[in-house]
């Protein structure tokens, strides 16, 4: 069984710019999550999907973040503009619909701010 | 979610038990104790959870106190694989929402 794939994995940016990460869950998978893990730090929860719609976005900086999985399949995470403190490893998880308890995590997309 | 208390790290020797504590003291009725780990460089990666009984797998046991209040995860014949971040996540088996804390490093030495 294939896992969660996500791209780029890294990626360098300058303070400002903008970038756009890609999530691809493991098929089947109706719940999508991301997450943000700053160095030394565990993952934080920025967004939850269920199909193609939000579940909780309560953590996501809305003013420069945004995320979208319009087709209830793929999803991507969007910073505009991106700033120092966006320095991180954005993961992307994936979990079946019922009665299972563990997400399946991809392997994150490090991203750096100049 | 009931906050959880972990080492910052541990050491242990390959082909020892490594035994990870975990506090947490007000854990709910209803909450479960979940155990992830992250490997450098990879996503987290799910262990083991339980409620109240000891639980077992292929990849580690789960000892919870009677008084739920504490944890630990054992591993049995640690490899130098093992080595990694480990999380003691106290949760609701319904919400499905994982909230990591800072987690143990564990190195395993040769």
């Amino acid at each position: 069984e294939a896992g969660v794939a996500q791209s780029p994995r890294y990626k360098i940016i300058e303070k400002r710019q903008s970038v756009a990460f890609w999530c691809n869950p493991i098929s089947g998978h109706a719940t999508l999550y991301w997450y943000q893990q700053i160095l030394g730090q565990g993952p934080k929860l920025l967004i939850q999907f269920q199909n193609n719609g939000v579940v909780d976005d309560s953590q996501l900086p809305k003013d420069r973040f945004s995320a979208e999985r319009l087709k209830g399949v793929d999803s991507t995470l969007k910073i505009q503009p991106a700033k120092l403190e966006d320095s991180a490893v954005y993961l992307c998880a994936s979990r079946p619909n019922r009665g299972y308890n563990e997400q399946f995590f991809g392997p994150g997309t490090r991203l750096t701010v100049l | 979610d009931a906050k959880t208390t972990q080492p910052t790290s541990m050491d242990c020797a390959e082909g020892r038990a490594a035994n990870l504590p975990c506090n947490h003291s007000t854990i709910s009725g209803n909450e479960y104790v979940y155990w992830y780990r992250q490997i450098h460089s990879q996503g987290p990666q799910y262990i083991i959870h339980g409620l109240k009984n000891n639980e077992t797998n292929e990849m580690a046991s789960l000892i919870i106190t009677e008084d739920r209040k504490s944890s630990t995860l054992i591993l049995p014949h640690a490899t130098l694989r093992d080595t990694a971040v480990y999380y003691c996540i106290v949760r609701v088996q319904n919400d499905y929402k994982l909230s990591f804390g800072a987690g143990t490093t564990v190195t395993v030495r040769a």
